[in-house]
């Protein structure tokens, strides 16, 4: 089946350091989807990207869709302290609802 | 709007009692999905339904778990006989299959299941 190999695991980073994370598949996906998700909490929707090449901001976030709709890449400028949590990309083959495939996650760790 | 509604948000169980999870999810989204969420294995997508019907059923483990919508607004996903094994954290998501917008989903806060 299809799987997303997002990377990396995890991050240790300095508050304000801006931060890199993506996600690659095997398969062609339509749609990406990238979540944030706090300790004891659901993932919760961050940025959703629908064309090849598409570059979307969400504030301080900016993800990519890439050309080969292979791959996608989240960043985040100037983090802060609640930016900790664990990042998950998301792919789905279609461009409307429906099943989706989720990353690995990556744990996002902020020192003040 | 309340969001993706689940109860109970924890359970304490022994082996071998039957369990059920509850979900109610967002009005008019039409699209509802159970998630397993364990440090090993992820997110793993259990089953999904569209309009109340289920689509994809093969994330499903095996025959001790079931799952059913009844209606738009509530669904179940039932373990009978629990293991210690299916102890994790269980997701219902709902999304909407018809507008604009974004077509991701609304995660409920979890139901954490531990089966001792």
């Amino acid at each position: 089946g299809q799987q997303l190999n997002q990377s990396p695991q995890s991050m240790f980073i300095q508050e304000g350091e801006d931060v890199s994370m993506n996600c690659t598949s095997s398969s062609i996906f339509n749609t990406w989807l990238w979540y944030k998700q706090d300790p004891g909490e659901g993932p919760v929707l961050l940025i959703a990207l629908y064309k090849a090449g598409e570059l979307t901001s969400n504030g301080r976030l900016t993800a990519q869709f890439g050309i080969t709709r292979k791959d996608s890449f989240l960043n985040i400028s100037a983090s802060i302290p609640s930016d900790v949590g664990i990042y998950f990309c998301a792919g789905r083959p279609g461009s409307g609802a429906g099943k989706s495939t989720f990353g690995d996650g990556t744990t996002l760790t902020v020192k003040p | 709007d309340a969001g993706v509604i689940q109860s109970p948000r924890h359970e304490v169980t022994e082996m071998g009692q039957e369990v059920t999870l509850r979900c109610k999810p967002i009005s008019g989204h039409n699209s509802l999905f159970w998630y397993r969420q364990t440090m090993m294995r992820g997110l793993e997508l259990l089953i999904y339904f569209n309009n109340n019907v289920p689509i994809d059923d093969s994330g499903m483990p095996e025959d001790r778990f079931s799952a059913k919508m009844p209606n738009a607004s509530f669904s179940t996903l039932k373990i009978q006989p629990s293991e210690p094994r299916d102890s994790a954290v269980y997701f219902c998501a709902s999304s909407s299959l018809r507008g604009q917008g974004l077509y991701g989903y609304t995660f409920g806060s979890g139901t954490r299941l531990t089966v001792v």
